[in-house]
């Protein structure tokens, strides 16, 4: 079975700073995807970014990046220019294709905090 | 084009009840899964249906159920519930195709609290 470790529970950055959230998981897999989601205090889970495995490019969505490792399956979120918004849980994901019937494994998720 | 969408919001039960959750996904999408969120074990995957069908199912017990109709909207169903029942649930929506890997997009979760 997968599993996604976020080894830090809690983080915190001034505003406009930069941040990186760690990820690491488990697979035997070789094609699978990645996702980071966040949750902010009003609940609602957002997509931040996505990447296929089988890419060797990192994904980026504006001020969002990953560096992702796959031989170290290592996925880690970077967060430029931090801003208030950015304060919520970030859940890193792992999903293995299986014919259009996938699930999402998550992390445990790492509590950001943006202060001004 | 609207997101997903829960009812209700909120919830309060007491043990041994029975609670419907209702999901109405992303207009298109065929897919419906739930997740099941509390402070101990985080997110779990309950389910995911496709075309009326269960398509994958997650280790959780027989009291939970679920179902979807033919316009896509979801519900799932807990059975005597119990106090660790309480947790947040979360649907989520994706196009669902058989040859693709479709993003998942989460509705804001019914909060359900068992006393």
């Amino acid at each position: 079975a997968q599993t996604v470790t976020q080894s830090q529970p809690e983080m915190s950055v001034q505003e406009a700073e930069t941040v990186t959230l760690s990820c690491t998981y488990d697979t035997s897999e070789s094609n699978y995807y990645l996702f980071w989601y966040k949750q902010p205090p009003s609940r609602q889970m957002i997509l931040v970014i996505r990447q296929e495995a089988y890419k060797q490019q990192n994904a980026t969505e504006n001020r969002f990046s990953v560096n992702f490792q796959k031989a170290a399956k290592s996925f880690s979120l970077k967060i430029s220019d931090s801003q208030l918004g950015d304060t919520a849980m970030y859940f890193c994901a792992f999903m293995k294709p299986q014919g259009g019937s996938e699930k999402l494994v998550f992390g445990k998720g790492t509590k950001l905090t943006v202060n001004p | 084009k609207a997101g997903v969408t829960q009812t209700p919001r909120y919830l309060i039960k007491t043990r041994g009840q029975q609670v419907t959750l209702s999901c109405s996904p992303i207009s298109g999408h065929r897919s419906v899964s739930w997740y099941q969120q509390t402070p101990g074990q985080g997110l779990q995957f309950l389910f995911e249906y496709f075309s009326e069908t269960q398509r994958n199912k997650g280790n959780f017990p027989g009291r939970f159920s679920g179902r979807q109709f033919s316009n896509s909207r979801s519900e799932m169903n807990v059975s005597t519930l119990e106090l660790g029942d309480s947790a947040l649930y979360l649907c989520a929506s994706s196009l669902g195709r058989e040859r693709s890997t479709d993003t998942q997009y989460f509705g804001p979760g019914t909060r359900l609290t068992v006393l």
